[in-house]
């Protein structure tokens, strides 16, 4: 079983959606979280970083950490055509290395 | 004043060829990584090196060789290349091994 599952889809919604992307982890030390998106031939780019439980926004973008259910998730208000990319989870435990999901590529379509 | 640095972007080379990839940060890290990228976007670590002390060495083929002559470098050298070496190589670094990390754009190397 992998450390962390992240559903690749593709996922294509329309501009202003709320966008809903997922990772369950099996880890229950996991503690730190981390939201990369990548853009076509870019490397990846840091969005949130969030630590334990809990939610926490910057903009149209809210992180959100279940421990319990080892269940994240990032949530995407008013989508616009520049977030179609590939978003990346990845999370570690306390003193360990970080393991990333596969990705979830999006297409916010005008 | 690009925070981490690959050269080359692109490289394509024959099979058997050795060849290396640069990596430079300048936002004064101690730790820094590589990473390949498969074609299904999935980001495997190979190795990490905290001021130049290899501190990750994942099951990697002893082909690959990284390199840290200071902590603001770190090289990746390949040899006797394979058609599976093909992907996408990323640099990346971080203040130290627990904090979040930060990427370079890339090496999309191709094998013929």
């Amino acid at each position: 079983q992998k450390e962390v599952e992240q559903d690749p889809g593709p996922l294509s919604v329309p501009e202003g959606a709320i966008v809903s992307l997922n990772c369950t982890y099996s880890n229950s030390a996991f503690q730190y979280f981390m939201w990369y998106r990548q853009y076509s031939r870019k490397g990846p780019e840091l969005l949130m970083y969030t630590y334990s439980s809990g939610n926490k926004e910057d903009g149209r973008f809210t992180a959100q950490v279940d421990k319990s259910s080892k269940y994240i998730s990032l949530f995407i208000r008013d989508s616009q055509p520049s977030d179609s990319a590939t978003y990346l989870c990845a999370m570690r435990a306390a003193g360990n290395q970080f393991y990333f999901g596969t990705g979830t590529s999006l297409t916010v379509i005008p | 004043d690009t925070a981490v640095s690959q050269t080359p972007k692109y490289l394509v080379t024959q099979m058997g060829n050795d060849k290396s990839i640069k990596c430079e940060q300048n936002l004064g890290h101690d730790t820094m990584y590589w990473y390949k990228q498969d074609s299904k976007k999935f980001l495997k670590i190979m190795f990490s090196y905290n001021n130049k002390e290899l501190i990750i060495n994942e099951t990697v083929p002893n082909r690959f060789s990284p390199k840290s002559p200071d902590k603001a470098h770190l090289n990746l050298h390949i040899n006797s290349l394979e058609l599976g070496d093909s992907a996408v190589y990323f640099c990346a670094s971080s203040q130290d091994r627990y904090n979040e990390q930060f990427f370079g754009p890339g090496t999309r190397l191709t094998v013929l």
